[in-house]
């Protein structure tokens, strides 16, 4: 058990609607990364938040958004839901900015677009 | 473009024998290599871990062994065993913010 928690870890939402998921990092993580994992695929990272700012993005568009809390959690929304966005989101925690840092998964939330 | 690959998708071992997983990346400037473990409804497990400075790194039943020549990396599992099948992937990164992950193999154990 990595100490990193998600919620919810299943839920279905229709096309066009909002989705936010939520992630606690494990103890001392201050850097949470998030990463899309589609069906027979590896995670694709999405973007990092370190100290409350995005430090990194991936190649999502914008109607994927996230936010940092000062206690390291952290959200995911996305907006107007394709049916395509249907995967496993994971959030991952680190410690700090060091050049290379092991990352560790929660378990992860599976949505699904209907 | 995926710029790490791992082409085999699946792979079968009998308890006991050595698994070996393959990785295979293009992008010169990855410096830094990871294995996770997943099992089905959990996240990926991280495992073992390698910089490019070294060319082996072990970890009990794990060792990791890196080509940077041929732009390859294995993951070596002695002796296999039923609770180590899942799926494999590996990662790569180049010292920024995000890490590269390959497609996965699963290793299917064999009692």
């Amino acid at each position: 058990e990595t100490g990193v928690t998600q919620s919810p870890t299943h839920l279905i939402k229709t096309r066009g609607q909002q989705v936010t998921l939520r992630c606690s990092s494990q103890s001392g993580h201050n850097t949470v990364s998030w990463y899309q994992q589609a069906l027979g695929q590896g995670p694709q990272f999405i973007f990092q938040y370190y100290r409350e700012e995005e430090n990194g993005r991936g190649n999502f568009p914008p109607r994927f958004s996230g936010l940092q809390f000062p206690n390291y959690s952290s959200e995911l929304n996305v907006n107007a839901l394709e049916l395509d966005d249907s995967a496993l989101y994971l959030c991952a925690s680190s410690v700090g900015q060091a050049r290379v840092n092991t990352i560790y998964f929660g378990e992860g939330s599976w949505l699904t677009v209907v | 473009d995926q710029q790490v690959k791992q082409n085999s998708p699946s792979l079968s071992v009998q308890e006991g024998r050595i698994s070996i997983l393959n990785c295979d990346y293009t992008n010169s400037m990855f410096d830094y290599f990871l294995w996770y473990k997943k099992y089905p409804a959990e996240g990926p497990t991280f495992l073992i871990s390698i910089s490019s400075i070294k060319d082996k790194n072990e970890d009990g039943r794990f060792t990791v062994f890196l080509n940077k020549s041929a732009k390859h990396l294995s993951l070596h599992i002695v002796p296999s065993q039923p609770g180590d099948s899942a799926v494999y992937f590996c990662a790569a990164t180049s010292g920024t913010y995000k890490y590269i992950f390959g497609t996965g193999t699963r290793l299917k154990v064999l009692a």
